[in-house]
């Protein structure tokens, strides 16, 4: 079975600094890879997905992942945080056997500090 | 993009009633939902697939004659919370598949259960 495991429950970082947000998983064949953002009254928002291919990934609103297999990571990179990406993140995995369910980690919260 | 509500966005009732809430995707069709809960601090854990036209599929664990799913249309999903109790206070968050991106989901708000 997959899992998800997000080491960090709470990060706060400074406007303008660059984040990380780490994300490992468990998965015996190669997972597909999904970073959401989730904001106060609003649903799950996806970020990116990794399927396959570049391991280094491209999302919306300036967020980038990287795939790293050796150390079954999928960390969340951005090089400058806006006050408005204060939320809640969640990684997830994904199998083709499994169709279309999602395993989610327990979220990290961000918090940006002025 | 794509949009699923939920209504209510949060619901306060008493021990031993009933609530149902509904999940809705307004500009496209689901034929399969997931219903999920989400405790303080903690992940999203899968309860159910909604299907369409069928039986929905429950994860392990998960009470079948307690948690009520009806998917009734292509795009209107409920979950009824049977002779509630105060454990089943929670969040809960439907989703419907993203047509076209494997694996990704439009999420619904979520809805707030509190029971008395």
């Amino acid at each position: 079975a997959q899992s998800v495991t997000q080491p960090d429950i709470h990060i706060t970082v400074s406007e303008g600094a660059s984040l990380e947000l780490r994300c490992n998983y468990s998965y015996g064949a190669t997972p597909y890879l999904f970073w959401y953002v989730q904001s106060p009254g609003q649903g799950l928002q996806l970020l990116l997905k990794y399927f396959s291919g570049d391991t280094l990934v491209q999302g919306i609103k300036g967020f980038e992942a990287e795939f790293k297999r050796s150390q079954s990571s999928f960390n969340l990179r951005k090089p400058s945080v806006h006050w408005s990406d204060a939320a809640e993140y969640f990684c997830a995995v994904g199998a083709k056997s499994s169709g279309d369910k999602l395993t989610f980690g327990t979220g990290t919260r961000l918090a940006v500090r002025p | 993009g794509a949009v699923v509500s939920q209504h209510p966005s949060w619901v306060i009732c008493k021990s031993g009633t009933s609530v149902k809430i509904e999940c809705r995707s307004l500009d496209f069709q689901a034929t399969t939902m997931f219903w999920y809960r989400q405790f303080p601090k903690q992940s999203l854990m899968l309860m159910a697939t909604s299907n369409e036209g069928s039986k929905a599929t429950y994860e392990q664990g998960v009470e079948k004659d307690k948690f009520l799913i009806n998917h009734a249309s292509l795009t209107l999903s409920t979950l009824t919370v049977t002779s509630a109790h105060p454990e089943d206070s929670s969040f809960y968050i439907c989703s419907a598949p993203a047509g076209g991106t494997w694996g990704a989901q439009y999420f619904g708000p979520g809805t707030r259960l509190l029971v008395l």
